[in-house]
């Protein structure tokens, strides 16, 4: 079985400072994908970004940046230079390989970011 | 392109009654998912469909059915409402045999 842990579950800043998101998992599958997704007070799921488990590069995307570390079994996500309009509640969710798309959600971190 | 859509967004319903939710895929995508978020249990699988056929379902009682139909527009059912039932229940579309899933924002059913 998975399991995702996200172990933060408020996080506070002011507009501008930084903030990782933690994201830890569990999987005995080699052939794994892993996800953010920001969810706004509309309750809509945005996909921000997937990772593949054979893939360690990190990935910046603006302001965005991910850190996933196989050691670890971290996935990692950080926001630069926080917005306002950043505040929402971010999961990290796991998919193993198969023809089985379930994502397992961690319990998400809700980020306030405050002007 | 238009984005996954849900039918309705809110819905309040009573004990015992039951419910019928609506899923509509982002065209050309022709696997639905459906997941349930409470605060208790947060986000969970309900079931997926690809091509009319359920492909995975979750850990839900058999009162939580569904269906996909030929254009891949899916609805979801839960006869017998219980109180817990009362949730965020969302609906995810996929294009071919893509691991990204995205999501509609969601049907917030109460029951009284």
């Amino acid at each position: 079985a998975q399991k995702v842990t996200q172990a933060q579950t408020e996080i506070s800043v002011v507009e501008k400072e930084d903030v990782t998101l933690d994201c830890v998992y569990e999987t005995r599958d080699t052939t794994y994908y892993l996800f953010w997704y920001k969810q706004p007070p509309s309750g809509e799921l945005v996909f921000l970004i997937r990772r593949n488990s054979f893939d360690e590069q990190n990935e910046i995307s603006g302001r965005y940046s991910w850190n996933f570390q196989k050691s670890t079994s971290s996935f990692n996500f950080t926001i630069t230079a926080s917005q306002v309009v950043d505040s929402a509640v971010y999961f990290c969710a796991l998919i193993v390989s198969g023809s089985a798309r379930q994502l397992t959600f961690g319990s998400g971190t809700q980020l306030t970011v405050l002007p | 392109k238009a984005g996954v859509t849900q039918t309705p967004r809110y819905l309040i319903k009573t004990r015992g009654q039951q419910v019928t939710l609506s899923c509509s895929p982002i065209s050309g995508h022709r696997s639905v998912s459906w997941y349930q978020q409470t605060p208790g249990q947060g986000l969970q699988f309900l079931f997926e469909y690809f091509s009319e056929t359920q492909r995975n379902k979750g850990n839900f009682p058999g009162r939580f059915s569904g269906r996909q139909f030929s254009n891949s527009r899916s609805e979801m059912n839960v006869s017998t409402l219980e109180l817990g039932d009362s949730a965020l229940y969302l609906c995810a579309s996929r294009q071919g045999d893509s691991y990204e899933q995205y999501f509609g924002p969601g049907t917030r059913l109460t029951v009284t």
